[in-house]
């Protein structure tokens, strides 16, 4: 299995411009989590999605942000407009099972870098 | 709502040493508790997942514990090699509202040769 993939594995971009980032589960895992990694705060949760279904969305920061998942393969997680505070790294993780209670498997990150 | 504690944050240890990283969580309700371990500018990996009923799971030099009733969870790591530095962050999920997965700060190992 190729594992969780993410795009794109850098971004820099301008305060204002919108930034999406993606996401390709591993395949058979019916859950989907989004975190945002910084050196201040840590791995904080953003969003997670359980058979494509977004179930807690409380970590999203506001409203500037949205994750969706329109099919079992694929999620994106939109930020518009961007800020240089949204400046992380963000991971995909997926894991199997209707509960989400297996093993947590992460891609390799978004780094986002917003001037 | 569950808070995941990790200590020490920063270890620096000579090659060949065994050692002990340790995560306390609030919320006895879990569902499993992860290990992984992060490499600078990378993404994580997965070291061990232990069951909430479970109490340890063992990977080749590395054994992780899990008492619940304490809320508390240990990685052993035997005989420390310079190839072991990374961060080492604990990760819950509990068993209620939504089945969040909070991780820990991580501890930062530096193995010296």
């Amino acid at each position: 299995d190729a594992g969780v993939i993410q795009s794109p594995r850098h971004e820099v971009t301008e305060m204002g411009q919108e930034v999406t980032l993606r996401c390709k589960p591993i395949s058979g895992h019916n859950s989907l989590f989004w975190y945002r990694q910084t050196m201040m705060r840590g791995l904080e949760l953003l969003i997670y999605f359980n058979n494509n279904v977004p179930i807690d969305d409380s970590g999203m920061p506001e409203d500037r942000f949205s994750a969706k998942m329109p099919n079992a393969s694929f999620s994106t997680l939109k930020i518009q407009p961007s800020e240089p505070r949204d400046s992380a790294v963000y991971f995909c993780a997926s894991t199997e099972g209707p509960r989400g209670g297996g093993e947590l498997f992460f891609g390799e990150g978004s780094r986002l870098t917003v001037l | 709502k569950q808070e995941v504690t990790q200590i020490p944050a920063a270890l620096s240890v000579p090659e060949g040493e065994n050692l002990v990283l340790n995560c306390s969580f609030t919320d006895s309700a879990i569902y499993n508790l992860q290990w992984f371990r992060q490499d600078p500018g990378k993404g994580l990996t997965s070291l061990l997942l232990i069951q909430s009923s479970q109490r340890e799971q063992t990977s080749g030099r590395l054994n992780a514990s899990l008492d619940k009733s304490s809320g508390r969870s240990t990685l052993y790591i035997a005989a420390s090699q310079p190839g072991d530095s990374a961060t080492y962050l604990c990760a819950v999920r509990g068993n209620t509202g939504g089945f969040k997965t909070i991780f820990g700060a991580g501890t930062r190992l530096f193995v010296k040769a």
